[in-house]
């Protein structure tokens, strides 16, 4: 284990619905990420949170919200998805922003259906 | 600017082969270059990390080797592993700017 827990593991939701992805790191890092995992590309960073605050919104769509209410924990909120949402969504924390080692979660494979 | 580049896309080695990965990066900006290792339902884990003031870096049977001139560096797995099969990511990042930024990733498999 990593010290950083993703909940749930896997999720399937329609279009219409709402659901949360949750995060949680007992490592004592100051910042945290929000990663996507798609099939044969890059992990794409969407979102970067530096002592409770958002530092970075890669162009992620407003369906994508973020939520960090503390520094050991990071949400993402999703609704009204579409089906090319689906991926591996990865959060990671690190001590500090900057190039330091980032430690990753299992994930949470998400299924739009 | 910003991308990494890796090749191969997928890698097949034989059981105490040498497997080589290669990435380039085009911003002089970039200080510190990780690669990670994820293995099927697991997040990337770091493997070993290299910054430019040195050309090569060594653990164990995993060496990264880096040319700054060429802005290239590459992971050489030494006797490779059935247990090394996974897939690899490079990255890179620099220090104002925080986020990491990954290559393709390269999925390894070692035949035994």
């Amino acid at each position: 284990e990593t010290g950083v827990t993703q909940t749930p593991r896997h999720l399937v939701m329609g279009m219409t619905n709402k659901k949360s992805l949750k995060c949680e790191q007992h490592l004592g890092h100051n910042a945290m990420y929000w990663y996507k995992q798609s099939a044969k590309k890059p992990l794409e960073l969407m979102f970067v949170y530096n002592f409770k605050e958002q530092t970075e919104n890669n162009s992620v769509p407003s369906r994508f919200s973020p939520e960090c209410p503390n520094s050991s924990h990071l949400f993402l909120h999703l609704h009204t998805l579409q089906p090319e949402d689906s991926a591996l969504y990865l959060c990671a924390s690190s001590q500090d922003f900057g190039n330091t080692e980032a430690f990753f979660g299992q994930g949470t494979r998400l299924t739009v259906v | 600017q910003q991308q990494v580049k890796q090749s191969p896309q997928s890698l097949i080695v034989q059981k105490g082969g040498i497997s080589i990965i290669n990435c380039a990066y085009e911003n002089t900006a970039f200080d510190y270059f990780p690669w990670y290792q994820q293995f099927p339902g697991k997040g990337p884990a770091l493997l070993i990390a290299i910054r430019p003031d040195v050309s090569e870096k060594k653990e164990g049977r995993f060496t990264i080797s880096f040319n700054k001139s060429a802005k290239q560096f590459s992971l050489h797995i030494m006797d490779s592993q059935p247990g090394d099969s996974a897939t690899y990511f490079c990255a890179a990042c620099y220090n104002q700017g925080g986020k990491l930024i990954f290559g393709q990733g390269t999925e390894l498999s070692v035949k035994p």
